[in-house]
């Protein structure tokens, strides 16, 4: 059974701050690591990975795969109050059904 | 990325009417969509997957007789709630998949609120 597991939990830091949030992994066909934001609506795409080492960047955002240890992380560096949300890892199994992390519960504060 | 759109944002209804949602692929083609249903600070709860010309798969608990899902084009998949009752009030969420199941678009979703 593929498996996905997130960490923190749950994360509380400062506007201005960096935060790291950590994906681990077990999938059996493994094809992509997919990172989504949800606030209070449905979840929107981030990145998607799928090669070990080559970082994706999307403003202050950033994240990177290693295939071997069967993790990624999700940088956001100078955090915002609009960063916050919670931050779901998934990875597409059997006939392409997303694995989800518990996901990390962002709170930015000024 | 890529888009997906819903309809309706959000719908009220009379309790035994049935609700159409509709979630639709804008700007690629999408042979496999899948609906969710969240709950308030619950996780998304993966409903079927619908595919293309074909029968949808349902997951388990899930009663296919209340929740008909019709995936007519590569473009169009539909939800229909049938008979709504108040604990059929959720938030549905349907995503598209890329070519080869690489990655997900989810779109905005969809609020059902059934009286």
């Amino acid at each position: 059974e593929d498996k996905v597991v997130q960490s923190p939990l749950s994360l509380v830091v400062h506007e201005g701050d960096t935060v790291t949030l950590n994906c681990s992994y077990e999938v059996t066909n493994f094809r992509s690591l997919l990172w989504y934001k949800q606030e209070k609506k449905a979840p929107t795409f981030l990145f998607m990975l799928t090669s070990s080492g080559i970082e994706k960047k999307s403003g202050r955002l950033s994240s990177i795969l290693d295939k071997k240890e069967l993790f990624s992380i999700l940088n956001i560096t100078a955090t915002q109050t609009g960063d916050s949300a919670i931050y779901l890892c998934a990875v597409p199994g059997t006939a392409s059904k997303l694995t989800f992390g518990t996901g990390t519960r962002l709170q930015v504060t000024l | 990325g890529a888009v997906v759109s819903q309809h309706p944002s959000w719908v009220i209804c009379k309790s035994g009417t049935s609700v159409k949602i509709e979630c639709r692929s804008l700007d690629f083609q999408a042979t496999t969509m899948f609906w969710y249903r969240q709950f308030p600070k619950q996780s998304l709860m993966l409903m079927a997957t619908s595919n293309e010309g074909s029968k949808a798969t349902y997951e388990q608990g899930v009663e296919k007789d209340k929740f008909l899902i019709n995936h007519a084009s590569l473009t169009l998949s539909t939800l229909t709630v049938t008979s709504a009752h108040p604990e059929d009030s959720s938030f549905y969420i349907c995503s598209a998949a890329s070519d080869l199941g690489y990655t997900q678009y989810f779109g905005p979703g969809t609020r059902l609120t059934v009286l």
